[in-house]
């Protein structure tokens, strides 16, 4: 079946930088899209979504920005803190009957160095 | 709000045991899911609910059952534990069928 892939396992800021995680998706069908926060013990926590008819969409210190060209999706976060530091997940969701069914790539683990 | 809970957060069984995860929601979310984190991996759906007494099968379900008999209720049954069900469990939910809520999980290990 079709599934959803990051393209960095993991990924080591300094506190301060700018920080943008990757994900390719191949559903073509897909028209929604969302990235989960993990923490080590804990659920993934909503972060952003984004639906296919936006190529971006602007949170508290997000940025997720979907280039369905190439089927592309990245998470920017600014002014990355120590409490970022987590897992990161993008999954992808197809329209019409799918309930809500959430396809999740292998996940992105986010090192914030002090 | 309590959001979405689960019971219990850790628990091992033996090869051939079965158990009950529970997961409440007391936000009055018509859609639930189960979904199942091997280490180092995504969330891969096991099954989901679209409400009271309707649910369907996701990408994993063999070996598990479910049952909604109430919107805040959606309990994942093992009948026969294998080690392959080892695994953190997570039930989520939502109110329309994109935003999903998780809980925090629970850790199964069968030996």
């Amino acid at each position: 079946g079709e599934s959803v892939g990051l393209h960095l396992p993991t990924l080591s800021v300094q506190e301060g930088d700018n920080s943008i995680i990757n994900c390719a998706y191949s559903n073509s069908a897909s028209d929604y899209f969302i990235w989960y926060k993990q923490e080590s013990g804990k659920g993934p926590q909503f972060i952003i979504d984004i639906r296919s008819n936006m190529d971006k969409r602007q949170g508290q210190r997000v940025t997720v920005l979907l280039n369905k060209t190439v089927k592309h999706l990245s998470l920017q976060i600014a002014a990355t803190q120590p409490g970022d530091s987590a897992v990161y997940f993008c999954a992808e969701s197809a329209g019409g009957t799918s309930y809500g069914k959430l396809t999740f790539g292998q996940g992105t683990i986010l090192t914030v160095h002090p | 709000n309590a959001g979405v809970t689960q019971t219990p957060k850790f628990r091992i069984l033996k090869i051939g045991q079965s158990m009950t995860l529970q997961c409440t929601q007391d936000m009055n979310h018509n859609y639930m899911y189960w979904y199942r984190q091997d280490p180092g991996m995504g969330l891969k759906l096991i099954y989901y609910s679209v409400g009271a007494g309707i649910t369907d099968k996701g990408e994993v379900p063999n070996g598990y059952n479910v049952s909604r008999s109430t919107t805040e209720d959606f309990p994942l049954r093992l009948e026969l534990a294998a080690p392959s069900q080892t695994s953190v469990y997570f039930c989520a939910s939502s109110l329309i069928k994109d935003e999903q809520y998780f809980g925090p999980g629970t850790r199964l290990t069968v030996t």
